[in-house]
């Protein structure tokens, strides 16, 4: 079945730790994104790849980093400079230009926590 | 211009009633207008959508209504049940850009048997 996987689906981190997300898609989408969920907040933009080795800030890039060198994959870094990494974290694709069409797809989510 | 605000922030429905989510925009060029619903500890899905070119899209129990004049568009839930008990976002889509969505801040739906 085509879909989103994010691994892991908990994750612990403690201070001064940098982590990485996981986010793999075999939907053939050229883009990716990567969302935030804190309760009350909605969903707050990372970053977003439109095409392999280029991505873009999002709202919220401070603290996050993320590299884009295969289309299925699009991984995401919390690094230590992220002061309040905890909270829920999707990862989402679709069609290239295509999101205004069909919506994205979304993952499972990983649940950040630190410790 | 990007934002989209989203009323209530949650809401409590018994079961067979109607379940009204509302979302205010500002950028005009936006052109297209999905909800997603998601269940604790999953990702969204997409639910229903909406072009401004049209004022109401009905899918089963599910109906988006548009206002454009008004930059609003709301989700209405007929016969609420307890499994629609969920998070949902409203969003908001502009065509050609590479940022896609933007998202409302979440409305918590439940639905009491």
């Amino acid at each position: 079945d085509g879909g989103i996987t994010q691994s892991p689906k908990y994750l612990f981190r403690k201070e001064g730790q940098n982590v990485t997300l996981s986010c793999e898609q075999n939907l053939n989408h050229d883009a990716m994104y990567w969302y935030r969920q804190d309760p009350g907040q909605g969903l707050r933009l990372i970053y977003y790849s439109q095409i392999v080795n280029d991505f873009q800030k999002g709202d919220i890039a401070e603290g996050y980093s993320v590299s884009r060198e295969k289309k299925e994959s699009f991984p995401l870094t919390v690094t230590s400079a992220q002061k309040n990494p905890t909270a829920f974290y999707l990862c989402a694709s679709s069609r290239s230009g295509t999101a205004t069409h069909y919506g994205y797809t979304f993952g499972s989510g990983t649940r950040l926590t630190v410790v | 211009q990007q934002q989209v605000k989203q009323s209530p922030q949650s809401l409590i429905v018994q079961k067979g009633g109607i379940s009204i989510i509302n979302c205010a925009y500002e950028n005009t060029a936006f052109d297209y207008f999905p909800w997603y619903q998601q269940f604790p500890g999953k990702g969204p899905a997409l639910l229903i959508a909406i072009r401004p070119d049209v004022s109401e899209k009905k899918e089963g129990r599910f109906t988006i209504s548009f206002n454009k004049s008004a930059k609003q568009f709301s989700l209405h839930i007929m016969d609420s049940q307890p499994g629609d008990s969920a998070t949902y976002f409203c969003a908001a889509g502009l065509s050609g850009s590479a940022r896609q969505l933007t998202f409302g801040s979440g409305t918590q739906l439940t639905v009491l048997p």
